[in-house]
C-alpha cells in the first residue's frame, strides 16, 4: 500500500492523559498535514510541514498540542493533558511540492480520538 | 467571514441523473486553488477535482467536472450519471497563495448527498 497511512486509527484515553498519533506519508511527498475534524464538519488545519521544517502552525493550535517531522519523513501529534473537547477525528494529508503541480493532498484514513 | 461556503447540508439526486453541488470563496488572493473531496462513511478523504484560479477551462475528471465562475467566486461540483456509490459527504476546499509556498487549506462544511435507486 502506497498511501498515507495512520496509526492507530483508534484511541480512548482518559482525560488528562497524553496522546501520541503517527502519520506515515507517500514516501516522495515533501509537505505533510495534520487536520482536526468533528462530527459534522470539514476538516479544520492545524500545521504543516515541509520536510522536517514545520512551516505554519493555526492559531487555533492550543499549546497542548505538538507535532513533530523529525527526518523529514513520518510525523507525530502530541496531544498532551487531552481534554474531552478534544475527541475528534486526526487527519494527516501529504502532497508533493512542486510549482507546476495541482499540490493536491492526499489524506490518510485518520485516527478517532475519543477522549473520556 | 467564512472562506469556503456549502449552502446544502444535504442532497438527493435520482441514480443516473446529474447533481450539482454549490461552493462559493472568498480570497483577495489572485493566485488560488479550489478542490472537491469525498469522504464515504468510511471516513476517507478522496480527492476529486481540481481547478486553479488562472485556469480557463473548467475542470473534468471522468463523471465530475467543476463549474468555475471566477466573477462570481464560485465553484460548484456537477456529477453527472449518479451512481449509488457516490453517496458521501462532499467537501469543497481552497488552498490560498502561489503554487509551491504551502499555504494551508480550508475547507467547507460539506454536503451529504444521498443517491436514490
Amino acid at each position: 500500500d502506497t498511501g498515507v497511512s495512520q496509526n492507530p486509527r483508534h484511541k480512548i484515553t482518559k482525560r488528562g492523559q497524553n496522546v501520541t498519533f503517527r502519520c506515515d506519508p507517500i514516501s516522495e511527498h515533501n509537505r505533510l498535514y495534520w487536520y482536526r475534524q468533528t462530527l459534522g464538519q470539514g476538516p479544520e488545519f492545524l500545521t504543516y510541514f515541509q520536510n522536517e521544517a514545520q512551516l505554519e502552525k493555526s492559531r487555533l493550535l492550543s499549546d497542548r498540542f505538538s507535532a513533530e517531522r523529525p527526518k523529514g519523513s513520518f510525523s507525530t501529534l502530541e496531544i498532551q493533558r487531552t481534554e474531552q473537547g478534544d475527541s475528534a477525528m486526526y487527519l494527516c494529508a501529504s502532497s508533493l511540492a512542486a510549482l507546476r503541480s495541482s499540490v493536491t493532498q492526499y489524506f490518510g484514513p485518520g485516527t478517532r480520538l475519543t477522549v473520556l | 467571514a467564512q472562506k469556503i461556503t456549502q449552502t446544502q447540508p444535504g442532497m438527493f439526486v435520482q441514480e443516473k441523473e446529474a447533481v450539482t453541488l454549490d461552493c462559493t470563496y472568498d480570497t483577495s488572493d489572485q493566485s488560488y486553488g479550489l478542490f472537491w473531496y469525498k469522504q464515504p462513511s468510511s471516513g476517507e478523504m478522496i480527492f476529486l477535482i481540481y481547478q486553479g484560479s488562472y485556469d480557463e477551462q473548467n475542470a473534468t475528471e471522468g463523471r465530475y467536472s467543476l463549474n468555475f465562475q471566477k466573477a462570481r467566486k464560485s465553484a460548484n461540483l456537477v456529477i453527472s450519471a449518479s451512481q449509488l456509490g457516490d453517496s458521501a459527504m462532499y467537501f469543497c476546499a481552497m488552498r490560498e497563495g502561489k503554487l509551491g509556498t504551502g499555504n494551508q487549506f480550508y475547507f467547507g462544511t460539506g454536503t451529504s448527498l444521498t443517491v436514490i435507486p
